[in-house]
C-alpha cells in the first residue's frame, strides 16, 4: 500500500538523549515535510525538503536536523531531547512535480508519539 | 501575525447537519485546505478552495469568502465514523500551511 511509514510509533526517551524519527514515502513525492502536533495548537513545522539534496526550516526548527539524502528517505533527529520536545510528530510528503501551487495536497504518516523525561 | 481560528468543539446528532467555522488572517492566501484527523491518526484531505464559492463532494462541502477571511465545513447526514477533529489550513503568500488548532467534532446517537 502506498503511503508514508514512520518509525517508531511511540518512544520514552531520557531527556539529554539523542533520538531519530524515520520516515520513509514510496509514492515518489518531491516534498517531504515534518510536523509537531500539541494538544491546543496547530500543526507546526519543523523542517521541510522541496527535493532530494535540500532542506529547509520551518516554523520551529530549532533542537531539531533533518537530512535528505534520497528521495524517499526524510529522518528527523533531536541532537539533546528537552521534555518541551514531548509531542506527536508527523512526516509528511507532497506530489510539487504538479507545480508549486496551493493545490499540493498532504500526505501523512500515522505519527510518532514523543515523550521525553 | 498569521491566525486561524476555528471553535474547539462541537456536538451533533446522528443524521443531522453540522457546519463547522474557520476564519484566517494570514500573510497572502493562496488557498484553503480542510483535513480529518481521527484520534490517534493521520490528518486526511478532505478539501481545498482557492476561488469563492462552494465546493461540493458528497456528504461534505466547503465554502470559501476571500473577502471575508472565512471559511466553513459542511457535513451532512452525520455518521458516527465522522466524529473526528477537523482541521482547517491556509496557504499564505510564501506557500507555507498555517494550521488551525482544530475542532473536536462529538456526534451522539
Amino acid at each position: 500500500i502506498a503511503g508514508i511509514t514512520q518509525a517508531p510509533t511511540s518512544q520514552i526517551l531520557a531527556a539529554g538523549r539523542r533520538m531519530t524519527l524515520r520516515c520513509t514515502q514510496d509514492m515518489r513525492h518531491n516534498a517531504m515535510y515534518w510536523y509537531r502536533q500539541d494538544l491546543g495548537l496547530g500543526l507546526r513545522l519543523i523542517h521541510y525538503s522541496n527535493t532530494a539534496g535540500t532542506t529547509g526550516k520551518g516554523e520551529v526548527p530549532d533542537g531539531y536536523s533533518v537530512s535528505r539524502a534520497n528521495t524517499d528517505d526524510f529522518p528527523l533527529t533531536l541532537a539533546s531531547a528537552v521534555p518541551s520536545q514531548t509531542s506527536v510528530y508527523f512526516c509528511a510528503s507532497s506530489d510539487s512535480s504538479l507545480g508549486f501551487s496551493g493545490a499540493n495536497v498532504l500526505t501523512f504518516g500515522a505519527g510518532s508519539r514523543l515523550t521525553v523525561l | 501575525g498569521q491566525n486561524i481560528d476555528q471553535p474547539t468543539e462541537m456536538t451533533a446528532t446522528e443524521g443531522a447537519i453540522v457546519q463547522i467555522n474557520c476564519t484566517y488572517q494570514t500573510s497572502g492566501f493562496n488557498g484553503l485546505f480542510w483535513y480529518q484527523q481521527h484520534a490517534g491518526e493521520a490528518p486526511t484531505f478532505l478539501s481545498y478552495n482557492v476561488l469563492d464559492g462552494l465546493e461540493e463532494k458528497g456528504r461534505f462541502s466547503s465554502f470559501l469568502s476571500r473577502s471575508k477571511g472565512y471559511s466553513y465545513l459542511l457535513l451532512k447526514e452525520l455518521q458516527m465514523k465522522d466524529s473526528a477533529s477537523y482541521l482547517c489550513a491556509v496557504m499564505d503568500s510564501n506557500y507555507q500551511l498555517i494550521w488551525g488548532a482544530g475542532t473536536k467534532l462529538i456526534i451522539k446517537p
